[in-house]
C-alpha cells in the first residue's frame, strides 16, 4: 500500500530562514516522488520530482529535496525563505504513474 | 503549450441536482485524473482515465462518475448532490511515457452545494 505523511500541517519561518517541509512515504515498490505547491484559488504546480538517479533533486524557485530510501523520506528544503513562498505544499507518491497518493499538505507562512 | 483547462471555474448547485465538470488536458496527454480537495480531507483521488478507459478508481460512491473522449477531454458527473460534495475539483493530465509521470493540474472547479 502507498501512503504519504506530511509532518506539520502548518509551518512558519522568518523571511530569509531555512525552509524544511517533511514528507515520509510508504510504498511497496520503488516510488516516484513529487512536491507540488498550491497558491490560493489555484491548482497545483509541480516543484520537483524524483524518479531515478540522483537522490538530490533540484526544482523551481530554489527548492530542492533529497530522496532517502533508508528513511523513506523526501523532505523539501529551501535555504532562504521569501515572502512569495507562502503557500500550501503537497508531497505525492506514485508507484506506477497511474495513481497518485497525496499527503494532507503543509501550509507555509513566511514572517517578514 | 496550453495548460490544463477546466470549466466552469465556479458552480453553485442545490442539493439533489446533478453537475458535470469538464477538463481539457495538455495536448498529447492521454491520462486524465480527477481529485476532490476539501479543507478537512486534502486531495482525494476520484478516478483516472487513459485512452477512454477508466484504469483506477478511488473510494467514492457511485454518484461520482466520469468519462473520457477520444480527444482525451474528460468529464466528471456528480448526481444527487449532497452538501458534503462542496469542494474544489481538480483535474490533472500526464504524458505517462518515457518515465515522465508528473501530473499537471488545472485551476480547478469550485463547486458549492446549497
Amino acid at each position: 500500500a502507498q501512503s504519504v505523511t506530511q509532518l506539520g500541517s502548518h509551518v512558519s519561518v522568518s523571511e530569509g530562514a531555512l525552509v524544511l517541509l517533511r514528507c515520509n512515504y510508504s510504498s511497496s515498490v520503488p516510488p516516484y516522488l513529487f512536491w507540488y505547491v498550491q497558491y490560493p484559488n489555484q491548482g497545483l504546480q509541480l516543484l520537483l520530482k524524483y524518479t531515478t538517479g540522483a537522490t538530490l533533486v533540484k526544482g523551481i524557485n530554489g527548492f530542492e529535496a533529497e530522496f532517502k530510501k533508508s528513511e523513506t523520506s523526501f523532505h523539501l528544503t529551501k535555504p532562504s525563505a521569501h515572502m512569495s513562498d507562502a503557500a500550501e505544499y503537497f508531497c505525492a507518491v506514485t508507484p506506477t504513474g497511474n495513481q497518485f497518493y497525496f499527503g494532507t499538505g503543509t501550509s507555509l507562512t513566511v514572517i517578514p | 503549450k496550453a495548460g490544463v483547462t477546466q470549466t466552469p471555474r465556479y458552480l453553485i448547485k442545490t442539493r439533489g441536482q446533478q453537475v458535470t465538470l469538464s477538463c481539457s488536458p495538455i495536448s498529447g496527454h492521454r491520462s486524465v485524473s480527477w481529485y476532490q480537495q476539501t479543507p478537512g480531507q486534502g486531495l482525494q483521488f476520484l478516478f483516472e482515465y487513459f485512452s477512454e478507459t477508466q484504469r483506477n478508481k478511488g473510494n467514492f460512491p457511485g454518484r461520482f462518475s466520469g468519462r473520457q473522449f477520444s480527444n482525451s477531454r474528460s468529464e466528471m458527473n456528480v448526481s444527487t448532490l449532497e452538501l458534503g460534495d462542496s469542494a474544489l475539483y481538480l483535474c490533472a493530465s500526464s504524458l505517462v511515457i518515457g518515465g515522465s509521470y508528473e501530473q499537471y493540474f488545472g485551476p480547478g472547479t469550485r463547486l458549492t452545494v446549497t
